[in-house]
């Protein structure tokens, strides 16, 4: 069974710019989330996706967005990046919570 | 804002004793969770704990958890230098509303 697929693993880009960012969830996966970790900091949520619709998000600007698609692949969309987005991006999936969550490689993401 | 606190924040054992971590943390729980990261890759899940749970065993790997003490341990028993990583508890408390700490770093030395 494959796991939980970032992409890219690497992403540079200049202040300002857009940032796009991939996951595929674990088949059968129905909930995608995703996490900024920054050096040496934890975990901080981001957004939650479920059958499509975004249910939860955490305390970040606007500016960080995504989708969920009909397969349950999600991307994150992160506008205007500012030197302080650049972070290990995570993605992960469940089939519940309740169930604990199936993390990916994750997307570095370095803002310049 | 964490939910989960480790301690301590970095430990460093030699192989083959036994490594201790602790968490704790402010509001009621359905679940705790511990992961593993190696070297800023993604997370592996290592053992759930429910919150009507008191102890939970997988392998090596001894989990508590004390919900009048809001509080939780993991123990791992006679390490191994690939046990090298950080170390993170999640807090589940309901509404897919995971919360990690900010993780202790284990250091095994062959």
């Amino acid at each position: 069974e494959a796991g939980v697929t970032q992409s890219p693993t690497h992403l540079i880009k200049t202040r300002g710019q857009q940032a796009t960012l991939r996951c595929s969830p674990i088949s059968g996966h129905t909930s995608v989330y995703w996490y900024q970790q920054a050096l040496g900091l934890g975990l901080q949520f981001l957004l939650w996706y479920d059958e499509g619709e975004e249910r939860n998000r955490g305390n970040f600007p606007p500016r960080f967005s995504g989708r969920q698609f009909p397969n349950y692949s999600s991307e994150l969309n992160v506008n205007a990046l500012e030197l302080e987005d650049s972070a290990l991006y995570l993605c992960a999936s469940s089939k519940d919570s309740f169930y604990g969550y199936t993390f990916g490689s994750g997307t570095r993401l370095t803002v310049v | 804002s964490q939910q989960g606190e480790e301690d301590p924040q970095a430990l460093s054992i030699q192989e083959g004793e036994n490594a201790t971590m602790n968490c704790s943390y402010k509001t009621s729980i359905n679940n705790l969770q511990w992961y593993r990261q190696n070297s800023g890759r993604g997370l592996v899940h290592l053992i759930l704990i429910r919150s009507n749970e008191r102890e939970k065993h997988s392998g090596r790997l001894r989990v508590t958890l004390d919900t009048s003490k809001k509080s939780s341990s993991l123990l791992i028993t006679a390490s191994r230098a690939a046990d090298t990583a950080s170390y993170f508890c999640a807090t589940d408390a309901g509404y897919q509303k995971v919360t990690f700490g900010i993780g202790t770093k284990l250091q095994v030395i062959p």
